[in-house]
């Protein structure tokens, strides 16, 4: 079983649709979330990062950690098909300087 | 002005080459690593190095080695290339956290698509 894992998708989403994204792990001692974006044939790029439990908003994502349920999900509000793209959850723990990524899920909004 | 940058972009070569990837970080990150991508976008760490200090090398064969001549490069050689190889290489560069309110997040390179035929 992989440390985290995402549904691969791939979700398909009309233009200005809200959507959820999720993820789930399985190593308690993970305290730093994060959510990256990847563009085809580009690097990740990182979009949102937490710590421990909570919500953060910044414009139209917003990112959930429940540390309770090793459950982790990215918002996205009003999405536009610049949106589409590869997103892949991740997460650290304090003092390792590695981070664990998810699997990716592919996410397509169309106009 | 590129933050990380890899050489080359693409890279064809045939099975039972050697061949190097080179990564270049203006960031002033103290660390700098490489990740595998599979065709399946999965991202596995590989190697890990903390101002030239190797500090992560996960169960990787012995044909790839990580080489950092300064903490702003970092390079990877692989010898007698394998048809499993053929993967997206991607340097990655951060700075360790201080405090939980920290960014603990990496910059990556656009990565080096390497074809074993």
């Amino acid at each position: 079983q992989k440390e985290v894992e995402q549904d691969p998708g791939p979700l398909s989403v009309p233009e200005g649709a809200i959507v959820s994204l999720n993820c789930t792990y399985s190593n308690s001692a993970f305290q730093y979330f994060m959510w990256y974006r990847q563009y085809s044939r580009k690097g990740p790029e990182l979009l949102m990062y937490t710590y421990s439990s909570g919500n953060k908003e910044d414009g139209r994502f917003t990112a959930q950690v429940d540390k309770s349920s090793k459950y982790i999900s990215l918002f996205i509000r009003d999405s536009q098909p610049s949106d589409s793209a590869t997103y892949l959850c991740a997460k650290a723990q304090r003092g390792y300087q590695k981070v664990t990524f998810g699997t990716g899920t592919k996410l397509q909004v169309i106009p | 002005d590129t933050a990380v940058s890899q050489t080359p972009k693409y890279l064809v070569t045939q099975m039972g080459n050697d061949k190097s990837i080179k990564c270049e970080q203006n960031l002033g990150h103290d660390t700098m690593y490489w990740y595998k991508q599979d065709s399946k976008k999965f991202l596995k760490i590989m190697f890990s190095y903390n101002n030239k200090e190797l500090i992560i090398n996960e169960t990787v064969p012995n044909r790839f080695s990580p080489k950092s001549p300064d903490k702003a490069h970092l390079n990877l050689h692989i010898n007698s290339l394998e048809l499993g190889d053929s993967a997206v290489y991607f340097c990655a560069s951060s700075q360790p956290p201080t405090d939980r309110l920290t960014n603990y997040g990496y910059t990556f390179g656009s990565g080096t698509r390497l074809t074993v035929v």
